[in-house]
C-alpha cells in the first residue's frame, strides 16, 4: 500500500535560519507529489508540485523541493525562514494514473521564533 | 472561482443527535475528498468519490458514517448518533484528476 512518511514532527528554528523538511514516500508506481501548508486555524494549500521534468521544484513563499527518485524522497527546503512560516506542513503523494485517492503524510509543524 | 464551499462552519451538537456536514465543490472537479482532522490522529481521508461515485469509503471509522454526493455540485457527510469522540474538523477538498486538491474552511464539529 501507498505511504508516505515525515519524519520530523515537530521542528523549531530561528528566523533566518535554512528548512529542510523530510518526505519518504512508498511506491513503485509513477507518482505525483506536493507539498501543503495549513497555517494556523486554516484550511490546507498548495505550495508546490511535481509530475514530472525538472526534480528541482519552486513554489510560492520561495519553498522549494527536490524529487530523487532513487530515494523516494521530496523533501522540502526553504533557505531562509520567516515568522510567518510558522504553521503545518504536509506531503502527499498520489498515482499519476488510475483513481487518485491521495495519501497525506502525518505533517511536520513548523515553529519558526523570531 | 468560489472555492470549495463548506457548511456549516462550526457545529456544536449533543452526544446521540445527528450531524450533517455539507460541501459543494468547484465546478468542473471531478473528484470529492472527505476528511478528518485531530491533534491525536492527524489528517485522515474517509472516502472519495469520482464524478459522484463513491470509489474507496475506507477510512469511514464505522457504520455511523455516511457520505453521499447526490450530484457534481453537493456532498454530505452524515454522522448519526455522534459521539463525542466524533469531535475533529471536517474538510472537504475537490479536485481534477491528477491535479492538486483544493481544501474547504472545514466543519469544527464539538460533540458534547
Amino acid at each position: 500500500a501507498q505511504s508516505v512518511s515525515q519524519h520530523n514532527h515537530h521542528v523549531i528554528l530561528s528566523e533566518a535560519a535554512s528548512l529542510e523538511l523530510g518526505c519518504n514516500y512508498s511506491y513503485g508506481g509513477t507518482v505525483n507529489l506536493f507539498w501543503y501548508v495549513q497555517y494556523p486555524g486554516q484550511h490546507l494549500q498548495l505550495l508546490l508540485k511535481y509530475f514530472s521534468g525538472d526534480p528541482l521544484v519552486k513554489g510560492i513563499k520561495g519553498f522549494e523541493a527536490e524529487f530523487i527518485k532513487s530515494k523516494f524522497s521530496f523533501n522540502l527546503r526553504k533557505p531562509s525562514v520567516q515568522w510567518s512560516d510558522t504553521a503545518e506542513y504536509f506531503c502527499a503523494v498520489t498515482l499519476s494514473g488510475g483513481y487518485q485517492k491521495v495519501t497525506f503524510g502525518t505533517g511536520t509543524k513548523l515553529q519558526v521564533i523570531p | 472561482d468560489a472555492g470549495v464551499i463548506q457548511s456549516p462552519r462550526h457545529e456544536v451538537t449533543e452526544m446521540g443527535q445527528e450531524v450533517t456536514l455539507r460541501c459543494k465543490p468547484i465546478s468542473g472537479h471531478d473528484y470529492l475528498f472527505w476528511y478528518r482532522q485531530t491533534m491525536m490522529r492527524g489528517l485522515e481521508l474517509l472516502i472519495y468519490f469520482n464524478n459522484n461515485v463513491p470509489i474507496d469509503d475506507s477510512g469511514m471509522p464505522e457504520d455511523r458514517f455516511s457520505a453521499k454526493m447526490p450530484n457534481a455540485s453537493f456532498s454530505t457527510l452524515k454522522i448519526q448518533p455522534s459521539e463525542p469522540r466524533d469531535s475533529a474538523v471536517y474538510f472537504c477538498a475537490s479536485s481534477l484528476r491528477g491535479q492538486p486538491q483544493h481544501f474547504g474552511d472545514g466543519t469544527r464539529l464539538s460533540i458534547l
